[in-house]
Parts: C-alpha cells; sequence; structure tokens
C-alpha cells in the first residue's frame, strides 16, 4: 500500500510569484484535503476535493485553489504569494468524505521572501 | 481558526513516566481524533472516538471524552523517549457534507531518557 506522497519537499519562492504543489493520495482513497500549518501553530483546513470537484472550503482567499485528477492526486496553487504564505502545505487523503482518519503526507516547505 | 486548544502547551516529563494532554473544544462534534507530528514532517493518526463513547484505549492510549464539557483527554501510559513530539486533537463537525477536519493548538511534549 502506497502511502500519500508530496511534492516537492522543499521551496523557495518569492513575493508575488505562483507556486504549484503536488499531492498523491494513497492507494484506494478518492479524497484530498490540503492544510496549512504555520510555525507553532495547528493545520488550518484549505479545501477538500472528492472525486475531482471541490467539496468544502476553509477561511482562504480565492488565490489558494486546486485540482484533482480522475487518478485522485491534487494540485494546490497559491498565487500571488505573501509572505505570511510561508508554512508547511500538508496533504490528507481519505477512502472517502466520511469520518475515516486523514493520512498525512510529509508535507511540503514554503517560504516566501 | 483554530477549532481546539490544547493544554499544556508543552509538557516535559522522564522516561516511564505518563503524559496526559488536554483538549478542548468549541462546536458539537460528530467525532474526536487524536494526532502526532514528528518535528517538521507530517501527522499520524493515533485514535478517534465517536462522540457516543466515553473512552477508548490502543496500546499505551487511552482516550476519553466529555462531551457535556466539549473535552477530551489523551494518555500515554510508560511513555518512552521516541514519544517526543507534537500532539494535536481534531474534531469533525457534527453535520452532513464533507468532513471539515478541524485541528488545535497542539501539545509538545518531550520525554527525557
Amino acid at each position: 500500500e502506497t502511502g500519500v506522497t508530496q511534492s516537492p519537499t522543499h521551496l523557495i519562492k518569492t513575493r508575488g510569484q505562483q507556486v504549484t504543489l503536488r499531492c498523491s493520495s494513497q492507494s484506494g482513497h478518492n479524497t484530498v484535503s490540503w492544510y496549512q500549518q504555520a510555525l507553532g501553530q495547528g493545520p488550518q483546513f484549505i479545501f477538500q476535493y472528492y472525486r475531482e470537484e471541490e467539496n468544502g472550503r476553509g477561511n482562504f482567499p480565492p488565490r489558494f485553489s486546486g485540482l484533482q485528477f480522475p487518478n485522485y492526486s491534487s494540485e494546490l496553487n497559491v498565487n500571488a504569494l505573501e509572505l505570511d504564505d510561508s508554512a508547511l502545505y500538508l496533504c490528507a487523503s481519505t477512502p472517502d468524505r466520511g469520518d475515516s482518519p486523514l493520512h498525512f503526507g510529509n508535507g511540503t516547505r514554503l517560504t516566501v521572501t | 481558526s483554530q477549532q481546539g486548544e490544547e493544554d499544556p502547551q508543552a509538557l516535559s516529563i522522564q522516561e516511564g513516566e505518563n503524559a496526559t494532554m488536554n483538549c478542548s473544544y468549541k462546536t458539537s462534534i460528530n467525532n474526536l481524533q487524536w494526532y502526532r507530528q514528528n518535528s517538521g514532517r507530517g501527522l499520524v493518526h493515533l485514535i478517534l472516538i465517536r462522540s457516543n463513547e466515553r473512552e477508548k484505549h490502543s496500546g499505551r492510549l487511552r482516550v476519553t471524552l466529555d462531551t457535556s464539557k466539549k473535552s477530551s483527554s489523551l494518555l500515554i501510559t510508560a511513555s518512552r523517549a521516541a514519544d517526543t513530539a507534537s500532539y494535536f486533537c481534531a474534531t469533525a463537525p457534527n453535520s452532513g457534507g464533507y468532513q471539515k477536519v478541524t485541528f488545535g493548538t497542539g501539545t509538545k511534549l518531550q520525554v527525557i531518557p
């Protein structure tokens, strides 16, 4: 069973640039959630994708957008990067939209300078 | 926004001692989950307790849930140096549709060998 994988592991971008983060869900999982974790904080829910559709969104501006592909892998796109976007971005998958535990990848550490 | 708050924020104990972490949350829930995070890595699911359960055990872990007080506790017995990590409670809402799992602020546990 292949776990959740994220790429890249680290990324440095300049304010105003755009970034794309990638996530491969665990085998058999069709639901992907993205979280932002600032240093010393708990993860904050960005949005969830279920069968290629956005299935819920947290309190993040529209410049945070996503995609889910037919193989259930997912992308997180952030436009017009701001310094406060510097964080660990975590992807988690579940086998459905129900109350199954989240299976997390190891995250992408984004630094915006 | 964080749904839950963990207490204490940090805890340092000797190997072999028990560690207790508490979590308080604000809204009604379907279930409450505990996760562990080693420094800078993804979160690992530890245990899930449903709103109609009061106590659950898994190995050296014991979780209690008091929905009337909107609180939960995680007890780790006979701690080991390898238990050093941050621990987060997370709640899933008591509503239909997608599962927006909301995390608390975390307890940083240090187990001294």
